[in-house]
């Protein structure tokens, strides 16, 4: 199974909302990443989590909440989110070795549109 | 630092004839550099990498790159465009200080004429 799964596809939300997206893989990797892709724009890096643990956080808002229960698993809790927050969420994955050669595996994405 | 840039934001080819998408980039160390596709809507997928084991490398779907350190460049190729192969390309470096937060280049959108 070489294939990361993304929950939603899709996801409308108010701005008073709470929801959550959802990110699993089964190929035994350590890390995990989040990425936010405005249309037309390569994507941005907000979250890396390295056996577990959260390592990088790109100066995200807070409204984003990051949380890894375990090594197959990645959610992004969501909550009072901005219009400017609509864009493409993609979740990725690689063994965590540290090494630059290391390729990413994504997910196809959550469509994540703000009201 | 490092860097890459991708020259040209759109490219457009007839169906059959051979692709060109270019990237250049800067580092002051020997570079890990990828090639990556997305298709609309979709997650990206590794098409191809360099790890100074051979300047040129193949990858998936009939597309090879050159590495040349002498031009600072990691051209993208393919000898016969696909209607399949219209997407957005996106050529990465990947940081000898953090390998965690590779740097993409802005895209490059495939267009296919049929």
């Amino acid at each position: 199974d070489t294939e990361v799964t993304q929950t939603p596809k899709h996801l409308v939300m108010g701005m008073t909302n709470k929801k959550s997206l959802k990110c699993e893989q089964h190929m035994g990797h350590r890390a995990m990443y989040w990425y936010k892709q405005k249309a037309k724009k390569p994507p941005e890096l907000m979250f890396v989590y390295s056996y577990e643990k959260l390592s990088i956080n790109e100066s995200v808002p807070s409204r984003f909440s990051p949380e890894c229960p375990n090594s197959s698993l990645l959610n992004l809790h969501l909550h009072a989110l901005q219009p400017e927050d609509s864009a493409l969420y993609l979740c990725a994955s690689s063994q965590g070795t540290g090494n630059t050669n290391e390729k990413l595996f994504f997910g196809s994405g959550t469509q994540l549109s703000v009201l | 630092a490092q860097s890459v840039t991708q020259l040209d934001s759109h490219v457009s080819v007839s169906e059959g004839t051979p692709v060109l998408l270019r990237c250049n980039y800067s580092s002051s160390y020997s570079p890990s550099l990828f090639w990556y596709v997305q298709h609309p809507n979709k997650g990206l997928q590794l098409l191809l990498k360099y790890t100074s084991a051979a300047t040129l490398v193949k990858g998936i779907n009939g597309f090879e790159a050159e590495f040349k350190k002498s031009e600072t460049s990691f051209h993208l190729t393919k000898p016969s465009a696909h209607m399949s192969d219209a997407a957005e390309y996106f050529c990465v470096v990947s940081p000898y200080s953090s390998a965690s937060k590779i740097i993409f280049g802005s895209g490059t959108r495939l267009s296919i004429r049929p």
